[in-house]
């Protein structure tokens, strides 16, 4: 079993479309991220949510909205695609005791 | 900004060599530091976790130090393998809300 998973791995679209990357764990964290990995490789902090709630949210366009449904899921909705939005987008879950993320695979996301 | 510095950015080594590697930090604000192991194609992995000055982890062959006070840490990799060869990513947690501030990681290629 995939502890923290993205769906989906690849996706390619027009510029100007809206998009969704789909997270999911199964470890009972409360706390979900996405980070994305800039065209540097640096992974950055987008968004975190403990137990459905946001709590960081750093400088990233209003473009950019993730939702919560409970805290086993952390979804990240896309509006009005840009070229500079095409990168890698990975999701994570932490363990609180220990700190520790627990990353899904990455969905690669192409804008052409 | 906090600024999480790595080095070298690569590094080719022997089969049996042993290596290091530096991770700097401001050592203002520090909460934990974090070391990820990232194979290509695969997900970023947790190494360990350290919130203590003078913290040394151990994990088989692979050991860390921290120094907070003077803002840095080493990786270790003692008679390194090829199945060691991976991005190795260090990440400074500034407070307790789980945002990690990662520099861009040590890619290490250990030849057979």
């Amino acid at each position: 079993d995939t502890a923290v998973s993205q769906t989906p791995k690849y996706l390619v679209t027009q510029m100007g479309n809206d998009k969704s990357i789909k997270c999911e764990q199964n470890l009972g964290h409360d706390t979900m991220y996405w980070y994305k990995q800039d065209s540097k490789k640096f992974l950055k902090i987008m968004f975190s949510y403990n137990n459905k709630e946001l709590i960081i949210n750093e400088t990233v366009p209003n473009r950019f909205s993730p939702k919560s449904p409970d805290k086993a899921h952390l979804n990240l909705h896309i509006n009005s695609l840009e070229l500079g939005d095409s990168a890698v987008y990975f999701c994570a879950s932490d363990d609180r005791n220990t700190g520790e993320l627990f990353f899904g695979e990455g969905s690669r996301l192409t804008v052409l | 900004i906090l600024n999480v510095e790595q080095s070298p950015q690569s590094l080719h080594v022997q089969e049996g060599d042993s290596t290091n590697f530096t991770c700097s930090f401001p050592s203002s604000n520090f909460y934990a530091l974090h070391w990820y192991r990232w194979e290509t194609a695969k997900s970023p992995e947790a190494l360990f976790v350290m919130t203590l000055n003078g913290d040394e982890k151990k994990k088989g062959q692979i050991s860390a130090t921290l120094n907070t006070k003077e803002g840095y840490s080493y990786l270790y990799i003692k008679g390194s393998q090829p199945e060691d060869s991976a991005t190795y990513l260090c990440a400074l947690g500034s407070g307790n809300t789980g945002k990690l501030i990662f520099g861009q990681g040590t890619t290490l290629q250990v030849k057979p």
